[in-house]
């Protein structure tokens, strides 16, 4: 089952912030919210996780709702470099337990 | 270091070839996963390696075998395929950590081997 809802798609303006939205109502007190992005033709890549407070690093920053069925990811000055799929996963980590990948959401930044 | 390596990046093989998928990293990580990604959708998690013994397999068909010889290595081991078959095959890896979510267990991911069978 599906444990995370995103948009199929977004569009975002070169030089703006991309807001990419995911919904996880059914998360659990110990999973975390993790974000990877996955370039076409390229590995995942990983941006940013968080379990409640908002984190932020050279890459992205993570606003987690406070009762946590929601996280929005921004990129702060969305490049071209920038377009990709974008996944959120919901995740207890630290073990070896392996991701679980939903559909994510094509982010197109336009020129 | 924080690369995962996977050779080769292409491969075409027939239905009765036997052939194998490698993976190496050398950043001290204990986990170890074989993904298989179609074409248009997201990753799926094939196996698991937790300290070189076999802790996931995601009902995977036996034409598939993987092999964790060293903490470094990972193989995928690959008989009588289908075409069917044919995807993008991810080897990740990360590192256990006995505090969930602690800073450094993420996965770092390879770019990934396009299989093809003819």
């Amino acid at each position: 089952d599906a444990k995370t809802t995103q948009p199929t798609s977004m569009d975002c303006a070169e030089g703006r912030a991309a807001n990419l939205p995911c919904n996880h109502s059914t998360i659990s007190g110990n999973e975390y919210v993790y974000w990877y992005r996955q370039i076409h033709s390229q590995g995942p890549q990983y941006i940013i996780h968080g379990l409640k407070n908002n984190e932020t690093n050279e890459m992205a920053s993570l606003i987690i709702t406070e009762d946590r069925k929601s996280s929005t990811l921004i990129l702060p000055h969305a490049t071209l470099r920038d377009t990709a799929v974008y996944y959120c996963i919901v995740f207890s980590g630290g073990g070896a337990d392996g991701l679980t990948f939903g559909k994510g959401t094509h982010l197109i930044i336009q020129p | 270091d924080t690369e995962v390596t996977q050779t080769p990046k292409h491969l075409v093989m027939g239905m009765t070839n036997k052939k194998s998928l490698k993976c190496e990293q050398h950043m001290g990580h204990r986990a170890m996963y074989w993904y298989k990604q179609k074409a248009k959708k997201p990753p799926e998690l094939m196996f698991v390696y937790s300290y070189e013994k076999l802790s996931i397999n995601e009902s995977v068909p036996s034409r598939f075998s993987p092999e964790c010889p060293n903490s470094s290595l990972l193989n995928l081991h690959l008989h009588a395929l289908q075409p069917e078959d044919s995807a993008l095959y991810l080897c990740a890896s990360s590192q256990e950590a006995s505090r969930q979510g602690a800073r450094g267990t993420e996965a770092f991911f390879g770019q990934g081997t396009r299989l093809t069978v003819v």
